[in-house]
């Protein structure tokens, strides 16, 4: 299953809210993640089972989506949101992920 | 709190063998029923999943690797073991391996658990 994320770069202000987007190629049903990396660090789950915040995640990251079209929102931007996102697929193997959203905090 | 450790060596010739293993602290591999995952990350790129192991043995492999992945569980060691062989230029990346967390997934392949990973390099 073939993760397509949308836009490859955002570049939004502090205060701002973002939405990224990851397309699959076949219906994954809710089995759909989001994980967050910053340079030099494992990926951090964010979200799992399409909607569900992982464990002291805050509550501005929210996602959504259901089949094959995912958003992750995430609203009042801080600067510490500065990364790469991924979304990555459970619902059949293969497990894959999407390509990656860097998100620029200005 | 589950703390996961890769390690291995840093280099690895062409067409060798690569061989990591994760050591896994704060909780025993044979606990609960999940699937142990392995991701790379060649520098400055995206992430790979490699495969996953359960506690059991039972493994499941990305075919894009074909049969070049070996990975096993040694619950008396509390350790995972990846092998991947007859390496290139192009495995070199950094190696993560993975859990989900209680109550996430069911266990299954959502990582909320990741080592710091380790990075190999593939040249001669």
């Amino acid at each position: 299953i073939v993760l397509t994320q949308s836009p490859g770069t955002l570049s939004l202000s502090p205060g701002e809210g973002a939405t990224l987007s990851c397309r699959a190629s076949q219906s994954v049903n809710t089995y759909l993640a989001w994980y967050q990396q910053k340079p030099g660090q494992a990926p951090r789950l964010l979200i799992y089972e399409a909607s569900n915040r992982a464990t002291g995640i805050p509550v501005r990251f929210s996602g959504s989506g259901s089949g094959t079209d995912f958003t992750l929102t995430i609203s009042s931007l801080e600067p510490e949101d500065s990364a790469v996102y991924y979304c990555q697929q459970r619902r059949d193997w293969p497990i894959t992920f999407g390509q990656g959203t860097r998100l620029e905090i200005k | 709190q589950l703390q996961l450790q890769e390690s291995g060596p840093g280099l690895v010739k062409p067409w060798e063998t690569l061989s990591l293993t994760c050591t896994v602290s704060g909780d025993s591999i044979s606990s609960g029923s999940y699937y142990w995952g392995w991701i790379r990350q060649p520098r400055g790129k995206g992430l790979e999943w490699i495969g996953s192991i359960t506690s059991g043995g039972d493994t499941y492999n990305n075919p894009s690797l074909k049969s070049r992945v070996t990975m096993s569980v040694a619950t008396s060691k509390n350790q995972l073991s990846l092998k991947l062989s007859s390496v290139t230029a192009a495995d070199t990346a950094v190696y993560y391996c993975a859990r989900a967390s209680p109550g996430h997934c069911g266990g299954g392949s959502c990582y909320g658990y990741w080592g710091q990973g380790t990075l190999v390099t593939v040249s001669s």
